[in-house]
């Protein structure tokens, strides 16, 4: 298994701003995932990111909107940039340990 | 391109109540694997458990069953004597190769009362 935190745990911040949301892994991973999950929906994934390269984003989703740093195999942050109300949600990361997926306990957002 | 399809939106059952809780997936690929995960109130991601393409057989944890039919792409979860710890969202996921994204059905509430 594999034991993720997030950090903050939640956070209300002004439009226009922008928030780093930081996941750490206890053990080294390829791959790290970040969803996100805005309220009453399901989870989309926003990119991959491997240790070493750029993040992958999934369609709709940019670097200029949410870069993504991956230092080293336990680690990654994500930036939500520029918030608007719509940004408001929780954002997770996960990893793949041992063919499972672990999610962290999530960031909650919320934009004003 | 993958989805995966959770009909019903919410559930709400009387505790001891058995209560099912149905998946279905479509994908081309022949590899895949299917997932079930569980959000409490609380906000977490609890990974309940994970069935490759390959292994139809069904899967019984405690009061929890899974019901994998390839025939008819679905991938169903069964609470059986409900509690009200049972009292979640339960999500179910497709992610085809390893170390890729999962693929999420909207997610099914279901609400367990005394």
């Amino acid at each position: 298994s594999a034991v993720i935190s997030q950090k903050p745990s939640r956070d209300i911040c002004q439009r226009g701003t922008s928030l780093t949301i930081q996941c750490q892994v206890d053990s080294q991973v390829t791959m790290m995932f970040w969803y996100r999950q805005q309220p009453g929906q399901s989870l989309t994934l926003i990119a991959t990111a491997n240790q070493g390269s750029e993040a992958t984003y999934e369609s709709g989703f940019v670097i200029d909107k949410f870069p993504i740093s991956r230092p080293n195999l336990t680690f990654s942050t994500l930036t939500v940039s520029n918030m608007s109300p719509e940004d408001s949600s929780i954002y997770l990361c996960s990893v793949e340990v041992g063919y499972e997926q672990y999610f962290g306990p999530g960031t909650r957002l919320t934009v004003t | 391109a993958q989805k995966v399809t959770q009909a019903q939106t919410e559930i709400s059952v009387v505790e001891k109540e058995d209560v099912t809780l149905d998946c279905v997936y479509e994908t081309r690929d022949t590899t895949y694997y299917l997932f079930w995960y569980k959000q409490p109130p609380s906000g977490e991601l609890v990974f309940l458990i994970r069935r490759n393409s390959f292994d139809e057989q069904n899967e019984i944890s405690g009061r929890y069953s899974w019901n994998f039919q390839k025939s008819t792409s679905s991938f169903n979860f069964t609470i059986t004597a409900s509690q009200v710890v049972d009292s979640a969202v339960y999500f179910c996921a497709l992610q085809t190769g390893t170390a890729s994204k999962l693929t999420f059905g909207t997610g099914t509430r279901l609400q367990v009362t005394l």
